[in-house]
């Protein structure tokens, strides 16, 4: 069965510096899916980023971007020029190809320091 | 505006209580999905159903229920509470692969706060 682990329970940056989350992820799988999902205190989770195994290219939209290193089995997420609405958990997460199923990780609850 | 809905929002019911959890999208997606999470923990799947009458437990054991008999609906019940099944529930709902996509971007529903005393 595949796993996810977000190693990182908390982590805190000041506005408008960058910071990385991390994922790691254990699969026996060749073509796979992965994604950041941030749930904020009110508690509705929306999808910040995806990542799909065949690409090479690692994923981007806006100030979020991913280091996707598929050998190792890692994927973390860097967030740039953090804002106060950054704030919340983040949760990296783990579709295969067949199982159309998300495996989350434990999350990542981020601080913005103002 | 397309959306996903949960109703209700926070919920504090007794013991042995039957309780519906609803669940509706307006989305048209044929994919819908139940999560339960402890606060501040990660999200474990209970059911998932991939279209009308069809319906499936997740990896995580639950005494809940669930059934699909429209499409935009996806309501939970458990029929007699106990307080270890005070949790969060969030609903998601996701695109069929048909639409061109390679993988589905699942859209969550604001949860629904459950506490049983």
């Amino acid at each position: 069965a595949q796993t996810v682990t977000q190693s990182q329970p908390e982590m805190s940056v000041q506005e408008a510096e960058t910071v990385t989350l991390s994922c790691t992820y254990d699969t026996s799988e060749s073509d796979y899916y992965l994604f950041w999902y941030k749930q904020p205190p009110s508690r509705q989770m929306i999808l910040v980023i995806r990542q799909e195994a065949y690409k090479q290219q690692n994923a981007t939209e806006n100030r979020f971007s991913v280091n996707f290193q598929k050998a190792a089995k890692s994927f973390s997420l860097k967030i740039s020029d953090s804002q106060l609405g950054d704030a919340a958990m983040y949760f990296c997460a783990y579709e295969s190809q067949g199982a159309q199923k998300l495996v989350f990780g434990q999350g990542t609850r981020l601080t913005i320091n103002p | 505006e397309a959306d996903i809905y949960q109703t209700p929002r926070y919920l504090v019911i007794g013991t042995g209580k039957k309780i519906t959890l609803e669940c509706s999208q307006t989305m048209g997606h044929d994919k819908m999905y139940w999560y339960q999470q402890d606060p501040g923990m990660e999200l474990h799947l209970i059911h998932y159903s991939y279209g009308v009458n069809s319906t499936e437990k997740g990896d995580l054991s639950s005494e809940s229920t669930v059934s699909r008999i429209r499409t935009e609906h996806f309501p939970l019940t458990l029929e007699s509470a106990r307080p270890s099944h005070t949790s969060q529930y969030l609903c998601a709902s996701s695109e069929p692969r048909g639409t061109g996509k390679r993988t589905d971007t699942q859209y969550f529903g604001p949860g629904t706060r459950l506490t049983v005393l």
